[in-house]
């Protein structure tokens, strides 16, 4: 069973368009990141929720909004796309506390074109 | 700010070298420090940590020891493999977080 799991795994769209990825964790865990991985492979977080509570935002544009129904999902929506948004994004789940292992998904490659 | 620096790559061995990545990192207090490794096409995995000074984090050949009076946690291996190829991050989470702050990733390629 997959621990951590997003779809779509490829998303290619064009400017403008909105779109939405998808996350979920049966884990058990309490937290679920964002991450966004860039070109360079460089690793940023966006967003984490802890029990559907936002907890960290980092300074991610207004067009990005995370929903978390459950504690087993979050997804992220994606507004008015940019070419600049081209990216891998990475969800990911841990327990609640500092110094634990984040169990990640297999990433989603957005094209933007 | 807390961040991460680590070597860049790629680093190109042949198979049963000696490896070292070196990772240093800037923090407040006292961050928790880890390697994560991401194979082609897929997520992350946690290779291995180490939360206080002087841990040693060690996982499938791999070591790192946390080393504050030189704020590194470098990575070795003393044999690499064909399948060791791949993108290593260095990490830490900042002292009470769980988010984490990444290098940028080493590359290691292992040739037969």
């Amino acid at each position: 069973d997959t621990a951590v799991s997003q779809t779509p795994k490829y998303l290619v769209t064009q400017m403008g368009n909105d779109k939405s990825i998808k996350c979920e964790q049966n884990l058990g865990h309490d937290t679920m990141y964002w991450y966004k991985q860039d070109s360079k492979k460089f690793l940023k977080i966006m967003f984490s929720y802890n029990n559907k509570e936002l907890i960290i935002n980092e300074t991610v544009p207004n067009r990005f909004s995370p929903k978390s129904p459950d504690k087993a999902h979050l997804n992220l929506h994606i507004n008015s796309l940019e070419l600049g948004d081209s990216a891998v994004y990475f969800c990911a789940s841990s327990r609640t506390g500092a110094n634990t292992e984040a169990f990640f998904g297999q990433g989603t490659r957005l094209t933007v074109v | 700010g807390d961040s991460v620096t680590q070597m860049e790559g790629p680093v190109t061995l042949s198979e049963e070298a000696f490896l070292t990545i070196n990772c240093t990192y800037t923090a407040t207090g006292y961050p928790s420090l880890f390697w994560y490794v991401q194979y082609p096409g897929e997520g992350l995995q946690l290779l291995l940590k180490a939360t206080k000074a002087d841990d040693k984090g060690s996982n499938k050949g791999f070591e790192a020891t946390y080393r504050k009076e030189t704020t590194s946690f470098h990575l070795e291996k003393g044999s690499v493999q064909v399948s060791d190829s791949a993108v290593y991050f260095c990490a830490l989470s900042p002292y009470n977080t769980d988010k984490l702050i990444f290098g940028t990733g080493t590359r290691l390629q292992v040739f037969p």
